[in-house]
């Protein structure tokens, strides 16, 4: 079975402070790895993807994160907040399972947290 | 814009009625998902379509949900005799069909709401 952990449901900043949003996972499997943000009302938008590249991954916005196998971490951070970060971050891992050789990549979700950010 | 669009964007509906949701994925993507996100909890995966073939359904989907994608494009959802706890906002989303791990694009979801 896999699992996906986001440690914190709130993360709270002043503008132009550093972001950090945890998530761990577990898996038997070498896993691909996401951070998608989700505006209220809005689906969700693809911040950026680990899949077994660098292990040091920048996305859109600023925000990067950092895999780290020993650790089973991938935490997302922000050198300086912005209030227009404030949302919902879901940490997300994509488990191939082989069925007939077809990958049909079935995301599994973290719980999110959600980021406010303070003026 | 060519992303994934859903219709509507919110339905309200009585209790014991049937809704159907519409998802146009992205042109050229051959793999359609299909999530449900109720409020404060992470989307969960409902069901995937390669082309017009559906290859996988969660537990969570029950008799009372169909999906059809019938010609591999757009994709409908229904759910009928509705009940409380289908209340959710349901997203869709697509994706290339690739070994290596393709990002998923979402559409804004539908929000359903149960009377």
């Amino acid at each position: 079975a896999q699992s996906v952990t986001q440690l914190d449901s709130h993360v709270s900043v002043s503008e132009g402070t550093p972001v950090l949003l945890r998530c761990n996972y577990s898996s038997s499997y070498s896993p691909s790895l996401f951070w998608y943000v989700q505006h209220p009302n809005k689906g969700l938008q693809l911040l950026l993807k680990y899949t077994s590249a660098a292990t040091l991954v920048k996305g859109i916005n600023g925000f990067e994160a950092e895999f780290k196998k020993s650790e089973t971490s991938f935490h997302l951070t922000k050198p300086s907040a912005h209030m227009s970060d404030a949302a919902e971050y879901f940490c997300v891992a994509h488990l191939p399972f082989n069925a007939g050789g077809t990958s049909y990549g079935k995301l599994t979700f973290g719980q999110g947290t959600i980021l406010t950010v303070h003026p | 814009d060519t992303g994934v669009s859903q219709n509507p964007r919110h339905k309200i509906t009585k209790r014991g009625q049937n809704v159907t949701f519409r998802c146009d994925p992205i042109s050229e993507h051959n793999r359609l998902y299909w999530y449900r996100q109720t409020l404060g909890q992470g989307p969960e995966f409902l069901t995937y379509f390669q082309n017009e073939a559906q290859l996988e359904k969660s537990r969570l989907l029950s008799d009372r949900f169909s999906a059809e994608r019938p010609k591999g494009s757009f994709s409908t959802l229904e759910i009928q005799r509705t009940e409380q706890g289908d209340s959710a906002m349901y997203l869709c989303a697509s994706s290339l069909a690739d070994r290596a791990s393709q990002p998923q694009h979402f559409g804004d979801g539908t929000r359903l709401s149960i009377l």
